[in-house]
């Protein structure tokens, strides 16, 4: 089976810009979580999603948005970039919501903004 | 707002030695405690989801233990192999809807 697939694993964008990052969960998962990982810190908590609804939302601005599709597949949006911005953003999935399910997480996607 | 620390921020050893690090949250309103190797490169892959104060679970040479009471948690490593070289993160819950919160993690390198 294929694992979360994230795209792009690169993208360079300026100030202002809007992003769109897409993930792909493992078959068979219903829930997909989004994290950004700052050089040195651990993995911050933006959005969590099951059954295509919102289930849960980190301490992000609202210029962060998200959605799952029917598939749940998922998408996360970033409006008017700024300089913190720049991370890497990861994906996980899991079969179902819920803090005691282990976590399958993507490569990726390292955003860079000038 | 939940504080996770890991501890060493970093970590050297020769290939064969055994070694351990530590997370440290809030003993209060435990839910769950999960480990993650983060090799370069590569996704954060799960070891471990704990769940019961005394808990212990094996993967290979890899263990950890787990105390809800005084709120750590250890990772132990039984001789280290180049291959275990790898950031280690632990993720704290608080209750079954929450997010993990993650600490800062464990960079562990083996020097053949």
């Amino acid at each position: 089976d294929a694992g979360v697939t994230q795209s792009p694993t690169h993208l360079i964008k300026t100030r202002g810009q809007h992003v769109t990052l897409r993930c792909s969960p493992i078959s068979g998962h219903k829930s997909v979580s989004w994290y950004q990982q700052v050089l040195g810190q651990g993995p911050q908590f933006i959005f969590q999603y099951y059954e295509k609804e919102e289930r849960g939302r980190g301490n992000f601005p609202d210029r962060f948005s998200a959605r799952q599709f029917p598939n749940y597949s998922s998408e996360l949006n970033v409006n008017a970039l700024l300089l913190g911005d720049s991370a890497l953003y990861l994906c996980a999935s899991s079969r179902r919501q819920g803090a005691g399910e282990k976590l399958f997480f993507g490569s990726g996607t390292q955003l860079s903004v000038l | 707002i939940l504080n996770v620390e890991q501890s060493p921020q970093s970590l050297h050893v020769q290939e064969g030695d055994s070694t351990n690090f530590t997370c440290s949250f809030p003993s209060s309103n435990f839910y769950a405690l999960h480990w993650y190797r983060w090799e370069t490169a590569k996704s954060p892959e799960a070891l471990f989801v704990m769940t019961l104060n005394g808990d212990e679970k094996k993967k290979g040479r890899i263990s950890a233990t787990l105390n809800t009471k005084e709120g750590y948690s250890y990772l132990y490593i039984k001789g280290s192999q180049p291959e275990d070289s790898a950031t280690y993160l632990c993720a704290f819950v608080n209750s079954g809807n929450t997010p993990l919160v993650f600490g800062k993690g464990t960079r562990l390198s083996v020097i053949a």
